[in-house]
């Protein structure tokens, strides 16, 4: 499965929101998880199950989303939160990555 | 919880590399654990995975026949065998978890990568 991300490059302000998107190229429930990246440290996971937050996941991050379309929502941006966002698809072999969006300081 | 990488460098094409991947932190023997790459510019690759004990392991077809995962449970540590390395090849790898039981196919812990560079 081939997981899309739009757009590459988000520029947002301090305290707005911020909608990600994740396109599969093939249908499939709800098995899709989100990470965030900054520079030179480890991914991170924040959504799982498409919706579910992992511990320590703001709350401020939710996701949502089935069949080829997930949405990663980040409202009320804040200074930590400027990062690259990578979807996965954990539904068939083998897992896929998207290629991420990089969330920039407007 | 961490996760730390080792051996990347800078080899020769048709050459070899073995990389580590050092857990600490989290019931390691409970973990599913894998080897991901991210190529200059691209996204992520899911490249192997290794069972709780050795017992199953997976690999993608860009690096079936070449490359060799396993774990040491008592040094709580996987290690990456790299044989036959192409332009391709050329990411940081990093190491990554899952929970095995029940299993689970998100990765819950990451290490901060280990960069091989692949060149003449």
């Amino acid at each position: 499965i081939e997981m899309t991300q739009s757009p590459a490059t988000l520029s947002v302000s301090p305290g707005e929101s911020a909608t990600l998107s994740c396109r599969a190229s093939q249908s499939f429930s709800s098995k899709l998880a989100w990470y965030q990246q900054k520079p030179g440290q480890a991914p991170r996971l924040l959504i799982f199950g498409a919706s579910t937050r992992a511990t320590g996941t703001p709350a401020r991050f939710s996701g949502s989303g089935s069949g080829t379309e997930f949405t990663l929502t980040i409202s009320s941006l804040q200074s930590e939160d400027f990062a690259v966002y990578f979807c996965q698809q954990y539904d068939n072999w083998p897992v896929t990555f998207g290629g991420g969006t990089k969330v920039e300081i407007k | 919880v961490q996760l730390v990488e080792s051996g990347g460098g800078l080899v020769k094409p048709g050459g070899s590399l073995r990389l580590s991947c050092a857990a600490s932190g989290f019931s390691f023997s409970d973990y599913y654990m894998s080897w991901i790459r991210q190529a200059p510019g691209k996204g992520l690759e899911w490249i192997s995975y290794v069972g709780t004990n050795n017992n199953y392991r997976n690999y993608a077809d860009s690096v079936k026949g070449r490359f060799t995962i396993s774990r040491d449970n008592a040094k709580d540590s996987i290690f990456l065998e790299m044989n036959n390395l192409g332009d391709d090849d050329t990411a940081v790898y990093y190491c990554a978890g899952n929970p095995a039981v029940p299993i689970k196919w998100y990765f819950d812990f990451w290490g901060r990568g280990t960069l091989v560079t692949v060149s003449s």
